[in-house]
């Protein structure tokens, strides 16, 4: 069982600051990682598929990096509508969600 | 654009099994290029991978909820259902189907969620 965990856990932020969310993951996944928005009451979104790919329609602020067992998402300038909970997700295998990270406004 | 709806009880009793349907529209459930699968959330809490299916019928589950869990798919209605047996207060959550596509191993259409409560 692969094992997915995040840092923070939450954060607080201001528009138009540099946010970096970390997730791990217990065994090496390669790069079968993706991360999700979730807006309270909402289902998540995906954003970046394949640790690095942005999906459609997803504003180019954000931006994921990494493979192996380390990887990052990044949003280079918060904007009101980013407040939200993260997660990450792995694909490699049995597919397992990080704990998530809270961004929330300073 | 792609659709879909998740249906069901929002209250079952302990002990008893929990059935959920999820409708897709706007595309078609028997493509090769996906899978459909079945996410929850407890309230205040994070995502849980329940499993998936194939238009075949090719299944693969949490190993974690393997042996209470069944995902089934019906074709000519364009859905697929899930059944969660012998179920406790744990198992209270939002309830999300979702569609996994094959080329990105990613989750990239959801639906709305459903909450689901377990009390007597």
């Amino acid at each position: 069982d692969i094992q997915m965990t995040q840092s923070p856990s939450s954060l607080s932020a201001s528009v138009g600051d540099r946010v970096t969310i970390t997730c791990r993951a217990s065994q090496s996944i390669s790069s079968y990682l993706n991360w999700y928005q979730q807006k309270p009451g909402k289902a998540p979104k995906l954003l970046i598929y394949a640790a690095s790919s942005l999906q459609s329609g997803v504003p180019s602020r954000f931006s994921g990096s990494g493979s192996g067992t380390d990887f990052t998402l990044t949003i280079s300038s918060l904007q009101p509508e980013d407040f939200a909970t993260y997660y990450c997700q792995q694909s490699y295998s049995t597919p397992g969600f990080g704990p998530g990270t809270k961004v929330d406004i300073k | 654009q792609l659709q879909l709806q998740e249906s069901g009880p929002g209250l079952v009793k302990p002990s008893e099994t929990l059935s959920l349907t999820c409708t897709v529209s706007g595309g078609s459930i028997s493509s090769s290029s996906y899978y459909w699968g079945w996410i929850r959330q407890p309230p205040g809490k994070g995502l849980e991978w329940i499993g998936s299916i194939y238009y075949s019928g090719s299944t693969y589950y949490n190993p974690s909820l393997k042996s209470r869990v069944t995902i089934s798919v019906d074709t000519s209605k364009n859905q697929f259902s899930l059944k969660l047996s012998s179920v406790t207060a744990a198992d209270t959550a939002v309830y999300y189907c979702a569609r996994r596509d094959l080329t990105i191993a990613a989750l990239d259409y959801w639906g709305q969620g459903t909450l689901v409560t377990v009390s007597s």
